[in-house]
């Protein structure tokens, strides 16, 4: 099974500071999304992309996807303790119903 | 407010007992699935329904199975657990496959042990 890899795994920083992760495959995806799931919680839905080349905004949240549509990433300005949490990429491929997750990104920001 | 429901929170179960996982959601979506989540592994897809009695083996059915007969409940069953199937399971559903209306929205999950 193809998976999306991100990175980091983890990633722990100080309130204030910014942060970048990264998902990459070899695979085309025709839509890409970005999820946060908290502890003890179900993932929910950030943002969704679907152009190669887009960039997306969420308040401090930045979301790219990557021109030839292989990878993605997020980029968080100024980060707070409620951002901690657990970052999965879920790509998507054209007519089907699979969605293929990351591996995850670990997030703590610390007060 | 949408809202996808499981059954159980946490669930320990012993080796070869038949499990049943329940999931079930308010919005009339036409798809469901059922994912396990473990480190490192992300979230594989066990099956996916898209529509009642209708269902599609997804990356590991191995050792599962799944039972729609309402739209609104998808049904994960373990027929004989085993150790390795110790995890966190996540029930979802969508709209749609359509992009633009092919959002997930995920229940909490159940935990399962089995001893």
């Amino acid at each position: 099974t193809q998976l999306l890899e991100q990175s980091p795994q983890f990633l722990s920083i100080q309130e204030g500071e910014n942060l970048t992760v990264y998902c990459n495959s070899s695979s085309v995806f025709s839509s890409l999304q970005w999820y946060r799931q908290e502890p003890g919680e179900g993932p929910v839905l950030l943002v969704t992309v679907v152009t190669g080349g887009e960039v997306k905004k969420l308040k401090r949240l930045t979301f790219q996807f990557g021109d030839a549509r292989k990878d993605s990433s997020l980029h968080i300005t100024a980060a707070q303790p409620g951002d901690t949490g657990l970052y999965l990429c879920a790509g998507a491929y054209s007519g089907t119903y699979k969605y293929i997750f990351g591996t995850g990104t670990r997030l703590k920001v610390l007060a | 407010d949408v809202k996808v429901t499981q059954s159980s929170r946490y669930l320990v179960k012993r080796t070869g007992e038949k499990v049943f996982l329940e999931c079930v959601q308010d919005m009339d979506h036409e798809n469901m699935f059922w994912y396990r989540q473990d480190p490192g592994l992300g979230l594989r897809l066990i099956y996916f329904s898209y529509d009642v009695k209708m269902k599609e083996k997804g990356d590991i059915p191995e050792g599962y199975s799944v039972s729609r007969e309402k739209k609104e409940r998808f049904s994960l069953i373990l027929e004989s657990a085993s150790t390795n199937q110790t995890s966190m399971y996540l029930c979802a559903s969508s709209l749609s496959l359509r992009e633009g209306h092919n959002e997930q929205f995920f229940g909490p999950g159940t935990r399962l042990t089995v001893l």
